[in-house]
């Protein structure tokens, strides 16, 4: 069993509709990021977080530290927001680097 | 405004051919600083870590190796390629632990 496991693995939606993207750990962490992965290839870093919830434009992070499940909502899907979204957690420990989730598919149609 | 570059951006070897890839990042100080590897139908994975200078810690044995031989430059090397080796590889950068991460552009290598 993964130690990062996302879900859906591929979702594809209509422009406007509301995104949940779920990731569930099964280890301890020091935080845990969302990342989304462009088709080129690059990685941008959308959200660090460790407890509660956080919210940056139309995108929406929620963390239950005790469920050790976070959440990703998009609220008013676009097509640009059509990316592979990747869930990551920092182990602790030296340089706290991340393991991660397999990544979830999206794509927005317009 | 802190920024990482990654070269070369693509690049193609032979089995058994040396390689390095190289890493830095500019505007800020004593950074972390990270090797990811993306290989085809596979998971982001992490291969090696530095704090600082000269100091490296690996994750998953393999026929890479990594070095610090300046405070912002990562390179990542292997003596002799295998097709295993073939993937996206990232570099990345931190401020210290448990703190955000800024990913480079990444290196697609492919070894036939």
């Amino acid at each position: 069993k993964n130690e990062v496991e996302q879900s859906p693995q591929n979702l594809t939606a209509q422009e406007g509709e509301f995104i949940t993207i779920n990731c569930s750990y099964s280890v301890g962490i020091s935080a845990l990021h969302w990342l989304q992965q462009h088709p080129g290839g690059g990685i941008v870093s959308l959200f660090m977080l460790s407890s509660g919830k956080k919210k940056h434009g139309r995108l929406i992070a929620t963390i239950n530290i005790q469920e050790k499940h976070s959440s990703l909502h998009i609220t008013a899907s676009h097509p640009r927001d059509s990316a592979v979204y990747i869930c990551a957690v920092g182990r602790g420990g030296g340089a706290d680097g991340l393991t991660f989730g397999k990544g979830t598919h999206l794509i927005i149609q317009p | 405004s802190q920024t990482i570059h990654q070269w070369p951006a693509t690049l193609v070897q032979p089995v058994g051919s040396p390689l390095s890839l190289e890493c830095t990042v500019e505007g800020t100080s004593n950074p972390n600083l990270y090797w990811y590897r993306q290989a085809a139908g596979r998971g982001l994975q992490l291969l090696f870590y530095s704090v600082g200078i000269g100091q490296i810690s690996s994750e998953v044995p393999q026929n890479l190796s990594a070095s610090r031989p300046q405070d912002r430059q990562f390179i990542l090397s292997s003596k002799k390629l295998l097709l295993s080796d073939s993937g996206f590889y990232l570099c990345a950068w931190s401020v210290g632990s448990w703190h955000e991460q800024f990913f480079g552009p990444g290196t697609r290598l492919t070894v036939l």
